[in-house]
């Protein structure tokens, strides 16, 4: 079992539109939380980060929360545009070696 | 700042080829280079994890004699698939953390997709 689950596994979304994306993991100890955007035959791009103390992080269109208590972590995407359509990855560093386990993505398609 | 390239961008190969990948930080030194691959709709797998001047310590069921590494500089890994077999087939993509940056912090490459027929 994935200790980083994503969900869901893929999302169409009519442009404009709002959508959220879900993390839910099980590693620990907790060190941070990143959400990477990854287009198509890409690397990933860092989206946003966050450690235990934050709740919330935005980046443009782009805002991500946190629950450590529940370890989860939502990405929300307001306003979506057509580029936004790529796969977003959730990826929880453990411990303080740099260890990072990743979910296996959400793939999202926006459509005009 | 924090810019990874890798070379090439994609290849195809014949069946017991190799096939070298390069990875450079541009306009930064790294500690540390990661390499991954990513089958189709699936997430990243570390491969192995390659440190500049020392042996790359590779994943488990990651052969080390297969997918060679070697990190001469601070600014350059290479990833050596040797005798390619269409399994190989992926897309191959690396990341470094920077010198003087956030240990936890990777920035990632372009990939390299790799094509065995």
């Amino acid at each position: 079992k994935n200790q980083v689950e994503q969900s869901p596994q893929s999302l169409i979304i009519l442009e404009g539109k709002n959508c959220t994306l879900q993390c839910n993991y099980t590693v620990s100890p907790f060190s941070n939380l990143r959400w990477y955007k990854q287009d198509t035959g890409r690397g990933p791009v860092s989206l946003t980060i966050m450690t235990f103390s934050e709740n919330t992080k935005s980046n443009g269109r782009y805002t991500a929360t946190l629950d450590a208590d529940t370890k989860q972590s939502s990405l929300h995407i307001t306003a979506s545009q057509l580029s936004d359509s790529a796969s977003y990855i959730c990826v929880v560093s453990v411990g303080d070696n740099n260890d990072m386990r990743f979910g296996a993505g959400t793939r999202l398609t926006v459509k005009p | 700042g924090a810019v990874v390239s890798q070379h090439p961008s994609r290849v195809i190969c014949k069946s017991g080829t190799s096939v070298k990948i390069e990875c450079r930080s541009l306009d930064f030194q790294a500690t540390t280079m990661f390499w991954y691959r990513q089958f189709p709709k699936q997430s990243l797998m570390l491969m192995a994890t390659s440190n500049e001047g020392s042996k790359a310590t590779y994943e488990q069921g990651v052969e080390k004699d297969k997918f060679l590494i070697n990190h001469a500089s601070l600014t350059l890994s290479t990833l050596t698939v040797t005798s390619a077999h269409p399994e190989d087939s992926s897309f191959y993509i690396c990341s470094a953390t920077s010198l003087e940056g956030p240990r936890d912090t990777q920035y990632f490459g372009p990939g390299t997709r790799l094509t065995v027929l």
